[in-house]
């Protein structure tokens, strides 16, 4: 069966800290993929990067940062000099190949202060 | 930028009564999913469809749900008869593609039932 644990139910922090969210997945699948979505305070989900399991390249994109890792089941997030615009929950979810169907995990709320 | 759009963005309704969620995907789309968020709880999968017929569902979608293209560009969720648990938020989603690989899913802002 799929899973996807966020253990990190809220993170606080002040904003210019870097923040890692992290995301665990099971799958017994070969092909599958990876998302993060955030939802902010309006409640949209907004998507933020997809990544299949053949890629383990690192992505960086301006303040954000993905670190896949295959051998521990491992797909973190990591928010560099946060902003108080970053306050949201982020999901961290996970597909097979076909990809009709989205796992999410329970969700991270991150609460930047000024 | 095109989006997906739903209506109405809040629904209250009283319990056993039938509701129904519309949602217009981004035209070009031809894959169709409802999601759905019980408050402060994580985003759940319930249906996606293509080509005018469900090609996946999970165990939340038993009988009293149902979902139809009724034209060319709605996309409704039907509530036989609500229950208190169906309060939650709802998610239409669409994409172009039906693999993982190539179809990014598009959400819309969701509509919010409240079942009393």
């Amino acid at each position: 069966a799929q899973k996807v644990t966020q253990a990190q139910t809220e993170i606080s922090v002040v904003e210019k800290e870097d923040v890692t969210l992290d995301c665990v997945y099971e799958t017994r699948d070969t092909t599958y993929y990876l998302f993060w979505y955030k939802q902010p305070p309006s409640g949209e989900l907004v998507f933020l990067i997809r990544r299949n399991s053949f890629d383990e390249q690192n992505e960086i994109s301006g303040r954000y940062s993905w670190n896949f890792q295959k051998s521990t089941s491992s797909f973190n997030f990591t928010i560099t000099a946060s902003q108080v615009v970053d306050s949201a929950v982020y999901f961290c979810a996970l597909s097979n190949q076909a990809g009709t169907a989205l796992i999410f995990g329970k969700g991270t709320t991150l609460s930047v202060s000024s | 930028e095109p989006e997906v759009t739903q209506t109405p963005s809040h629904q209250v309704t009283q319990m056993g009564q039938e509701v129904i969620l519309r949602c217009v995907p981004i035209s070009n789309h031809l894959y169709f999913y409802w999601y759905r968020q019980i408050l402060g709880q994580k985003v759940e999968f319930l249906v996606s469809f293509y080509n005018n017929e469900i090609s996946e569902k999970s165990e939340i979608f038993d009988d009293q749900f149902s979902v139809e293209r009724p034209d060319g560009s709605n996309f409704t969720l039907k509530i036989r008869s609500t229950k208190l648990e169906d309060s939650a938020m709802y998610f239409c989603a669409s994409s172009e593609y039906g693999d993982a690989n190539t179809g990014e899913l598009f959400f819309g802002e969701g509509s919010r039932l409240t079942v009393l």
